[in-house]
């Protein structure tokens, strides 16, 4: 069956260390892939979106990579803050059924300063 | 603007009964989706909407849930003979386009249903 594993292990790391998030699908042929954030009691807030022709995505001090023969996507967060404490979700689409996200359990980042 | 609004926030019922749980999405957007979520866990797909129609209700996971949305805006999502098991946070999020050409998801703060 198709799975999506993301660290179910909270990750804590220092301020102004690079936060790397890892997630891990199986059984799935993506057509693209995306990163949330969710903050307790919200809802997921849309970051950064990679297809799977492509093998980097940048946006500010974030970082997507994603590798089809590994079957695996990393989540970069540079010279990490506080405020970037928060869980992180991967999210997968497939061609034949684009309108049918399926997430993954996220994994929860907390930044001591 | 207006992001994507859910009421009630929370809902609290008893084993048995009848639920509704509204959307408003943000206005424009004609794709609308409905998810849960339980503790500790990513939000589960439940059914897409793109305008008045249910594109892809695969996720519901009975034939207690049931959405509409009739004038291609609001939409509500109708649990009949709650179970103790439908507890958790109900997600709706709103795009401008169809999911196919693979928009942005604006998702709302959710509805917490509490069955008792």
């Amino acid at each position: 069956s198709q799975k999506i594993e993301q660290n179910s292990e909270a990750l804590n790391i220092q301020e102004g260390k690079t936060a790397t998030l890892t997630c891990n699908y199986t059984n799935y042929s993506p057509a693209y892939l995306q990163w949330y954030r969710q903050d307790p009691g919200r809802g997921p807030v849309f970051l950064l979106l990679i297809r799977e022709n492509e093998k980097e995505k940048r946006k500010e001090r974030l970082k997507v990579t994603f590798d089809t023969t590994l079957k695996q996507s990393l989540f970069h967060i540079t010279a990490s803050q506080p405020a970037d404490s928060a869980t992180y979700l991967c999210a997968l689409a497939s061609y034949s059924s684009a309108s049918k996200i399926i997430f993954g359990s996220g994994t929860r980042l907390s930044i001591r300063p | 603007g207006a992001g994507v609004s859910q009421t009630p926030s929370n809902k609290v019922t008893e084993k048995g009964k009848y639920v509704e749980l509204r959307c408003d999405p943000i206005s424009g957007h004609t794709a609308l989706y409905w998810y849960r979520q339980s503790l500790g866990q990513g939000p589960e797909f439940l059914i897409y909407f793109q305008g008045t129609g249910a594109a892809d209700d695969s996720g519901l996971p009975n034939d207690r849930f049931f959405a509409v949305r009739p004038e291609g805006s609001v939409s509500t999502l109708k649990i009949q003979r709650t179970e103790r098991g439908d507890s958790a946070v109900y997600l709706c999020a709103s795009s401008l386009i169809p999911a196919e050409y693979t928009d942005t998801q604006y998702f709302g703060p959710g509805t917490r249903l509490t069955v008792l």
